[in-house]
């Protein structure tokens, strides 16, 4: 499809393993954000990537939390050592261009979620 | 970090009634102002994207207004109806513009 694919769309795990989390953005969108919404909250920036250059990982909660996007495409991002407040939906946007472009578009499209959640 | 807040946090309306949200954003550096509604079971969709101090845009029912001075932005919902509810997301570019910040969201139901 065209739109933005995360998978999986749902995983269970325990408490101390690690997960994986991917995100395939619309082609050719150079901007990539990684969200989560733990229950009852709002949505929490985690990170974000621009083309080439280096991400910003402002948002990142802890050092179990890191990701990647290879090729300027595809992101992974990977928990180690999940806890049971790592339970969460994961979401993953793409923009074409980035938000703070003051004449451009830049919404976000998102995807639909990955539902982690840590026994 | 510099917040972006959006009131109420709920709101229960008759079908046909008109209603609006508030969000509000740091007024300093301001790059942009994003709307977005989520449905149950789907992803965030955008309404609208703002960044003129003085714009007001409008889709079908649903129109929004921006100051960006003052640091705020309205939503309005005209005659609402049930497929209207949803939550409403405001957000706006912080910091260097790479953090891009969501309020908490008004959800809205509209009765039938």
């Amino acid at each position: 499809g065209a739109g933005v694919s995360q998978s999986p769309s749902n995983k269970v795990t325990e408490k101390g393993k690690d997960v994986e989390l991917r995100c395939d953005p619309i082609s050719g969108h150079t901007a990539l954000y990684w969200y989560r919404q733990s229950l009852g909250q709002g949505l929490e920036f985690l990170i974000y990537f621009q083309g080439n250059s280096a991400p910003d990982k402002s948002g990142l909660p802890s050092d179990r939390f890191s990701a990647e996007r290879t090729g300027g495409s595809v992101s992974t991002l990977t928990i180690q050592r999940t806890q049971q407040e790592d339970s969460a939906v994961y979401l993953c946007a793409s923009s074409l261009v980035p938000v703070n472009v003051r004449k451009g578009v830049g919404e976000l499209f998102f995807g639909e979620g990955s539902r982690l959640t840590v026994l | 970090i510099l917040n972006v807040e959006q009131s109420p946090q709920s709101l229960h309306v008759q079908e046909g009634d008109s209603t609006n949200f508030t969000c509000s954003f740091p007024s300093s550096n301001f790059y942009a102002l994003h709307w977005y509604r989520w449905e149950t079971a789907k992803s965030p969709e955008a309404l609208f994207v703002m960044t003129l101090n003085g714009d007001e845009k409008k889709k079908g029912r649903i129109s929004a207004t921006l100051n960006t001075k003052e640091g705020y932005s309205y939503l309005y919902i005209k005659g609402s109806q049930p497929e209207d509810s949803a939550t409403y997301l405001c957000a706006s570019p912080q910091g260097t513009g790479n953090q891009f910040y969501f309020g908490t969201g008004t959800s809205l139901t509209v009765i039938p």
